[in-house]
C-alpha cells in the first residue's frame, strides 16, 4: 500500500544551523503539507503545497521556513536557522484533496522528531 | 478562520464497552468535511472516519460511528466494543471546501483502555 515516508525520523541539531527535512508523498497526490507537533500536543498546521508553488500557510511558518519540491517526488522543509522553540515531530502528509468526490484523507507520514540544543 | 475544541484532553474505558469522544466547533463556512484522525503511541496518524457537513446522515466505519449535529456544529466520535488497540490520541479535524487545504486540528483526547 502506498505510503508517505519521511527523513530522518529523529534529528538532532544545534540552535542557528539549518536543518532539512525530507517527505516522499504518495505518488499521485496533489496537495502536500507540513504539521508539527510539540510533545504530543496539538497539531498545528505549517504550510500547504500544490501544482508546485505554497498554496496556504500559517503564522508559525515565517522567513526562516521554506519548502521545495525540487524533483517531482520529494517535498522539504528547509528550517533555516534553528531555534529552541523548534524542537518538536514535523509531519509530512499528501492528499488527492476534494474535488471530483475524492475523500479529502490525509495520508501522514511517521514524522521527523527534530531536537535542537 | 476555523476552530476545533475537544473538551476532554483525556479519557479511559473498559475493554469491550463503549466510549463518546466529544467535539464541537466554529467555522462560516456551510460546506465543510469533518474528520476523526487516530495517532497510536509513536506512530503516525491514519483516518478513522470522515463526514461531509451537506450530509445528514451519520457516518459509520464497522466500531465507529458519528453524532453529526450541524446547527450546533458538534461532532462526537462513538467508538464501540471498544479493543485495546483503539488507546491512541484522538484528533477532531474540519477543512472547509476549498480545494482541500489547511486542514484545522483539535487539541486532541487520548484515549486510554483498561483489559
Amino acid at each position: 500500500e502506498p505510503e508517505v515516508t519521511q527523513t530522518p525520523s529523529h534529528q538532532v541539531t544545534q540552535m542557528g544551523q539549518e536543518v532539512i527535512l525530507r517527505c516522499v508523498p504518495i505518488s499521485n497526490h496533489l496537495y502536500f503539507y507540513w504539521y508539527r507537533q510539540i510533545l504530543g500536543q496539538k497539531v498545528e498546521f505549517l504550510v500547504s503545497f500544490y501544482n508546485n508553488e505554497i498554496s496556504e500557510k500559517s503564522e508559525i511558518f515565517d522567513d526562516q521556513f521554506s519548502v521545495e519540491r525540487p524533483d517531482g517526488s520529494n517535498f522539504t522543509l528547509k528550517i533555516r536557522s534553528t531555534k529552541l522553540e523548534d524542537s518538536a515531530m514535523y509531519f509530512c502528509a499528501s492528499s488527492l484533496g476534494l474535488a471530483g468526490g475524492r475523500s479529502g484523507e490525509l495520508f501522514f507520514g511517521e514524522g521527523s522528531r527534530l531536537t535542537v540544543l | 478562520a476555523q476552530t476545533v475544541t475537544q473538551s476532554q484532553p483525556e479519557m479511559s474505558v473498559q475493554e469491550a464497552e463503549t466510549v463518546t469522544l466529544s467535539c464541537t466547533y466554529d467555522t462560516s463556512e456551510s460546506d465543510y468535511y469533518l474528520f476523526w484522525y487516530k495517532q497510536p503511541p509513536s506512530r503516525q496518524m491514519i483516518l478513522v472516519i470522515r463526514q461531509e457537513a451537506y450530509k445528514q446522515q451519520n457516518a459509520t466505519e464497522n466500531r465507529f460511528s458519528v453524532n453529526f449535529q450541524k446547527a450546533a456544529k458538534s461532532f462526537s466520535l462513538k467508538i464501540s466494543d471498544s479493543q485495546l488497540g483503539d488507546a491512541a490520541m484522538y484528533f477532531c479535524v474540519i477543512i472547509r471546501d476549498n480545494y482541500g487545504q489547511n486542514f484545522v486540528f483539535g487539541p486532541g483526547t487520548r484515549l486510554s483502555v483498561l483489559p
